[in-house]
């Protein structure tokens, strides 16, 4: 299994509050990724980094923000949590962008009161 | 907008069954196209397809895609209850190394 360790694996939370999820890779890889998968929509992908400070958006972006401050950690926020943003949140790693595969942590499941 | 449609949405079979799933898609600078089997937990990954035609196996699945045609299926051959998941297609694009997934199929196999 690829070495990502998500944290907390569970939440529960109340409208308006900030959250913070948290990814931890082990394998050094450069890219990594945070999705939120829903009913219906799959997963679709939230923002993504290429390295060290470096990130962009992607299609769900609104209402989040991210940082990585170490290769390893990818932090996930929302600065002021709705209930929209109830889902699991699934983070991603992989190597490089030449057709390496993304490997999946195993979740977070927040729930927004 | 790019889009991956997949389908059925869901089945339901008995062990020993032969099952293919599809995927169609429509994705700007297409690089290659993937297969993830999702139980409980994490998505784990399956194939990764690039090529047209070329046929890539492991144990009894196996997947093949179409560039021509856009789409691509994953075949599962003497199905068992472990093959039981969500079963997850999803496109990468040439930058980025973005993945843009469909909705998955759920594929139940009663004993």
């Amino acid at each position: 299994d690829a070495g990502i360790t998500q944290s907390p694996r569970h939440k529960v939370t109340e409208t308006g509050t900030p959250v913070t999820l948290r990814c931890h890779q082990t394998e050094n890889h450069r890219y990594m990724y945070w999705y939120r998968q829903d009913p219906g929509h799959g997963l679709r992908l939230i923002h993504y980094s290429y390295g060290v400070k470096d990130t962009d958006k992607g299609e769900v972006s609104d209402g989040y923000s991210v940082s990585r401050s170490k290769t390893e950690d990818f932090l996930l926020t929302l600065e002021s949590a709705t209930s929209s943003q109830t889902s699991v949140y699934f983070c991603a790693i992989s190597e490089s962008t030449s057709g390496q595969p993304q490997h999946f942590g195993d979740g977070t499941r927040l729930s927004i009161l | 907008e790019d889009k991956v449609v997949q389908s059925p949405l869901s089945l339901v079979v008995h062990e020993g069954d032969t099952v293919t799933l599809n995927c169609s898609y429509e994705v700007t600078n297409f690089r290659s196209l993937l297969w993830y089997k999702q139980e409980k937990k994490a998505p784990t990954f399956l194939f990764m397809l690039t090529s047209s035609g070329i046929e890539k196996k492991s144990g009894r699945l196996s997947s093949i895609l179409d560039k021509k045609e856009l789409f691509s299926i994953l075949n599962i051959t003497a199905t068992q209850t472990g093959d039981s998941a969500v079963y997850l297609c999803a496109v990468l694009r040439e930058y980025g190394n973005k993945l843009v997934f469909g909705a998955g199929t759920i594929l139940r196999v009663k004993s």
